[in-house]
Parts: C-alpha cells; structure tokens; sequence
C-alpha cells in the first residue's frame, strides 16, 4: 500500500496567519491527492482535489499544490473556522490511503 | 440536495457480525462509485472499501479485507457493508462516501458508531 506521510502532526496559529501542510507519498500518486477538513463530531470535506483543485463552496484561501510524492495545503490568512484537523488521501491506487492528519490548533 | 444516511450500527461481541446500510438520496445512485470510511475514536481517518457503479470492481483495505463485504442495491439507492468476524479495533464511526469525477470522497453521511466490546 502507499503510505501516506503528513507533517506537521499538530501546529499552533493564529487568525490571520499563512499556514502549510506536507503530505509526502511512499510513491508517485500523480495528482491523485485530496485534502479534507474535520471538525470535532462531524464528517470530514473534502477541500481540494486532484492536488490542487479547489472543491466547489470551499473559500479561496485554501490552496493545493505538488505532484509525484511532495504535496502541499495552504491556507491564507488563517480564520476561526479554519481551526480543524486536516488529512490528506491518495486515490491513485485502489487501495486509497490517509495521512494521520494534521491537527491546527489556536496559538 | 446530496443525502446520504448511515445506519445499522451498534455493540457486538468480538467474533460477531453486524450489516451496514447508506441510504442515498439527490442523486443518481446507480452512476456513482461509493466507498466506506471509517474512525476509531481519538484516531485518523482509514478508508476500507469502495465499489463502481455497477458493483462490478470492490476494493478492500487489507485490515478488513476477507472479513467484511462491500454491496449495492441499485434499485433500492443503497450501499451496505456486512462485517463479519468483528473485531475490538474495527470499534469505530463508519461513513460512507460518495466520489465524483476526478474527486474522491465529495458527500459524506454523518457516519454509524460500531462498538465491538464483550
């Protein structure tokens, strides 16, 4: 299977700063990287997909770039809902792997 | 507006079985692959299966696989997982998920607990 690798695994911020994610493939995955937001007690959204398109209603300081095995997840200017856990997922094998999720916490 | 509805969770012993269903509304069923997720408490996200829109192509995760048993009823607009041989550390919320071209994972349920405990 392909692991996923995400780092960092929590990080402090505050509103209004730019935040990054990594997500690192043990192969080349292509595009075929997703990055979803949870929230305590709900079901995950799905954000981006295909590394960098933007998923319809999702605002536009969430970003998405990289191909082969290196991806990232930026968020702009850092807003109050944003407080959440990410996770990143490969579908580019049929057995679709997580990341262990990044957990963005206030500072 | 895209539904989709879990239920059928519970408490089981370990060894024990318990079936699945997602009841899917908003759109056409049959022309959209589905998969199911799941989430120990306290832990990450872990998918475990998908299936085509026909059911002709399923893929498991190698944690469940030969255990548990992805199928759909097409005509009934419903995913179901049967899960067999339960397990303590298959206790966790399980979604299922709707995908979309070129995306993965687009439309959530709100999830089933499964509590495998004796």
């Amino acid at each position: 299977d392909i692991q996923m690798t995400q780092s960092p695994s929590m990080l402090s911020a505050s509103v209004g700063d730019r935040v990054t994610i990594t997500c690192r493939a043990s192969q080349t995955i292509s595009v075929w990287l997703a990055w979803f937001q949870q929230k305590p007690g709900k079901a995950p959204q799905l954000l981006i997909y295909k590394a960098s398109i933007l998923e319809n209603g999702v605002p536009s300081r969430f970003s998405g770039s990289g191909s082969g095995t290196e991806f990232t997840l930026t968020i702009d200017s850092l807003q109050p809902d944003d407080f959440a856990t990410y996770y990143c997922q490969q579908y580019h094998s049929n057995s679709r792997t997580f990341g262990q999720g990044t957990k963005v916490e206030i500072k | 507006e895209v539904q989709l509805v879990e239920s059928g969770g519970g408490l089981t012993q370990p060894g024990g079985s318990l079936r699945l269903s997602c009841s899917a509304s908003g759109f056409t069923f049959s022309t959209y692959s589905m998969n199911w997720v799941r989430q120990a408490p306290g832990k990450g996200l872990e998918w475990i299966s998908y299936i085509s829109p026909s059911g002709s192509s399923i893929y498991y995760a190698d944690s469940v696989k030969g255990r548990f048993t992805i199928l759909r009823d097409n005509a009934k607009n419903s995913l179901y997982l049967q899960m067999n041989s339960l397990r303590d550390d298959d206790t966790a919320v399980y979604y299922c998920a709707r995908d979309q071209a070129f995306a993965t994972l687009n439309h959530w349920g709100q999830g089933t607990l499964v509590t495998v405990s004796s």
